[in-house]
């Protein structure tokens, strides 16, 4: 148990659509990073999060946006789904900005018909 | 070519065998990550490093900054450390390499 929770674990969706994932990070940490994992391959980062500023942010189109709450949870939003997108979302909190240990959830399981 | 990458791909064991999984990086970091995924998606962190070695219970992570390598050992190898081994490296943004598959076999 790491602490940080996912969800939904698992979503289906069709091409065109857009979805929001949600992350609860580990108490007390202030930084989320969030991570696209197709299958077989390792994860990709898609952006990280710091006291609810964007601080970080891999190859991945505009589309792919997300928010920090102050209570340090987050939220990662995807609009116009692709059929690419089909893969598992993974969150992973860590304190100091993301230069601290890392705490992944078990992730969001997405899959775009 | 990737900026982590990880040796073997894939690794079969028999229960009680040493183990290695070797990761090298080309990019300035602050910190490199060893971390394990189990079947299902799940990641969890085993080590974090910026210089020397660690050690936890029959895991050992070494790191050489200047070679800009790290490995990862495992001793008395156990079916249940089958599992996926991640190494990743901490720059503005973390990077992952592709992952080793180990199976350890009774």
């Amino acid at each position: 148990e790491t602490g940080v929770t996912q969800s939904p674990t698992h979503l289906i969706k069709t091409r065109g659509q857009q979805v929001t994932l949600r992350c609860s990070s580990q108490s007390g940490h202030n930084t989320v990073s969030w991570y696209q994992q197709a299958l077989g391959q390792g994860p990709q980062f898609i952006f990280q999060y710091y006291r609810e500023e964007e601080n970080g942010r891999g190859n991945f189109p505009p589309r792919f946006s997300g928010l920090q709450f102050p209570n340090y949870s987050s939220e990662l939003n995807v609009n116009a789904l692709e059929l690419d997108d089909s893969a598992l979302y993974l969150c992973a909190s860590s304190l100091t900005g993301g230069l601290g240990e890392l705490f992944f959830g078990e992730g969001s399981r997405l899959t775009v018909l | 070519k990737n900026e982590v990458e990880q040796s073997p791909q894939n690794l079969t064991a028999q229960e009680g065998e040493f183990i290695t999984i070797n990761c090298s990086y080309s990019v300035g970091i602050s910190a490199l990550h060893w971390l394990q995924q189990h079947p299902g998606g799940g990641i969890v962190s085993l080590f974090m490093l910026s210089s020397g070695k660690k050690k936890h219970g029959r895991l050992i992570a070494t790191i050489n900054i200047q070679e800009k390598h790290s490995s990862l050992h495992i001793t008395a190898s156990h079916p249940r450390d089958s599992a996926v081994y991640i190494c990743a490296v901490s720059t503005d943004k973390l990077i992952f390499g592709t992952g080793t598959r180990l199976q350890v076999f009774p």
